[in-house]
């Protein structure tokens, strides 16, 4: 099913490198999310954004950069600030507003070379 | 802010027993709480959901209970198959917020 896809779905970063993790959505969701999962921790938010440019700081935002330059798209970068980027990164879209489900891609899992 | 604890962080049964998941949260304004369910290697996705004005809802083999004095809900499956092998995770999103907090998830294994 559509909806909300990521690409791609393995990524493998080298010391120093950013990478981009790309996020598209056809929902016509105004509100977008970057989460962290990591095994026993749940899901854990990197970075939201309610509308087009602009985005707030989830809990974990350190070493990460955002963009919401179009509705549809919410593209994560992974600096080489973040010394720690092996997860595997859920994004995911939702109507505004409290009280609405989250619909979710299907991840990118970074590995470091 | 809000904090969700889920419990078990792993729980096993067997084919055709119930299964219950309980999430406590701090925060009396949360009004929203959803339950996600990840098969291995995949999305979430929302299985059921109920709001602070409902205390049960049902869906076929899956019920979720909110108890708003005691702040806990809990998750019930009853008739259990290997398909429903899974993590799952409860979340609450207050009513101030719409960003919501999610509990650190079950895995639930089925034998057959």
């Amino acid at each position: 099913d559509g909806g909300i896809t990521q690409s791609p779905k393995y990524l493998f970063r080298k010391e120093g490198q950013n990478v981009t993790l790309s996020c598209e959505q056809n929902l016509n969701h105004d509100a977008m999310y970057w989460y962290r999962q990591d095994p026993g921790q749940g899901l854990r938010l990197i970075y939201y954004s309610q509308i087009v440019n602009d985005f707030q700081k989830g809990d974990i935002a350190e070493g990460y950069s955002v963009s919401r330059e179009k509705k549809e798209s919410f593209p994560l970068t992974v600096t080489s600030a973040q010394k720690n980027p092996t997860a595997f990164y859920l994004c995911a879209s939702s109507y505004p507003g409290g009280g609405q489900p989250q619909h979710f891609g299907d991840g990118t899992r970074l590995s470091i070379l | 802010g809000e904090n969700v604890e889920q419990h078990p962080s792993t729980l096993s049964v067997q084919e055709g027993d119930s299964a219950v998941i309980k999430c406590t949260y701090s925060d009396s304004a949360s009004n929203y709480f959803p339950w996600y369910k990840q098969e291995l290697g995949k999305r979430p996705q929302l299985i059921i959901d109920i709001r602070s004005n409902v205390g049960e809802k049902k869906d076929q083999r899956i019920a979720v209970t909110l108890n708003k004095t005691a702040k806990h809900f809990s998750l019930h499956i009853t008739e259990t198959q290997p398909e429903d092998s899974a993590v799952y995770f409860c979340a609450a999103t207050s009513g101030g917020s719409y960003i919501p907090t999610f509990g650190r998830g079950t895995s639930l294994i089925v034998h057959p």
